[in-house]
């Protein structure tokens, strides 16, 4: 049974724009939720997180916000660059970290010139 | 050099073929993982150690032993490799984080397993 889950494999947006990376949950014990970014022939990199006390947080271009009611979060990536283009994983964890991460299974996306 | 090194990062062996990952790291973490990444399935958790003397199977460790040499090195073997292993493996090292009040993870670039 997925915990995570992310249920757009890919997404396609020009440079500019925004995109917005969606991710559910259906584990109620997970507190703290991360985005990781994957290029190629690299592992996956932090991005940004967000703990379960918070609906929303910000790191320059890139905003996570948290509908703990829905068990959804989202990643809004503004203004969109071709650098972006990657795969992102949304993963979270419970017990204040003392639990595993656990991941999605990931959304490419691609910033057209 | 990198914080989490793998290594090999490319490998292809035959089937019934044993063989060992290997994952080193210079950031001091005591946290260690295996993760595994297959096309459109993320990546799943294989096994885990907390320090030296503590080892733990993840989601999918069946065909797969780890050891944990030091507080730096975490290896991943693959007793007998059949074809369904093909994958791409990463190895995890993850510290507490006081600026997130939680763990931070860092990755190594991975290993790319191919059996045939």
């Amino acid at each position: 049974d997925q915990q995570v889950k992310q249920n757009s494999p890919s997404l396609s947006v020009q440079e500019g724009r925004i995109s917005i990376l969606n991710c559910d949950y259906t584990n109620s014990m997970f507190d703290y939720f991360l985005w990781y970014k994957k290029y190629p022939a690299e592992g996956p990199t932090f991005l940004i997180s967000i703990s379960s006390i918070k609906d929303k947080n910000e790191d320059g271009r890139f905003t996570v916000f948290l509908n703990k009611s829905a068990k959804h979060l989202s990643l809004h990536i503004v203004p969109s660059q071709p650098g972006d283009s990657a795969v992102y994983f949304c993963a979270a964890s419970g017990q204040g970290g003392s639990e595993k991460l656990v991941f999605g299974k990931g959304t490419k996306l691609t910033v057209n010139p | 050099d990198a914080d989490v090194t793998q290594t090999p990062r490319n490998r292809i062996t035959k089937t019934g073929k044993r063989i060992m990952l290997e994952c080193s790291q210079t950031k001091g973490h005591d946290r260690m993982y295996w993760y595994r990444q297959d096309p459109g399935l993320g990546l799943r958790l294989i096994y885990y150690s907390f320090d030296v003397k503590d080892i733990n199977k993840g989601e999918i460790s069946d065909g797969y032993s780890v050891s944990r040499q030091a507080q730096a090195k975490f290896s991943l073997s693959l007793e007998s490799a059949i074809p369904n292993q093909t994958a791409l493996y990463f190895c995890a090292t993850s510290v507490w984080d006081s600026r997130y009040a939680n763990y931070g993870y860092t990755f190594g670039s991975g290993t790319r397993l191919t059996v045939v």
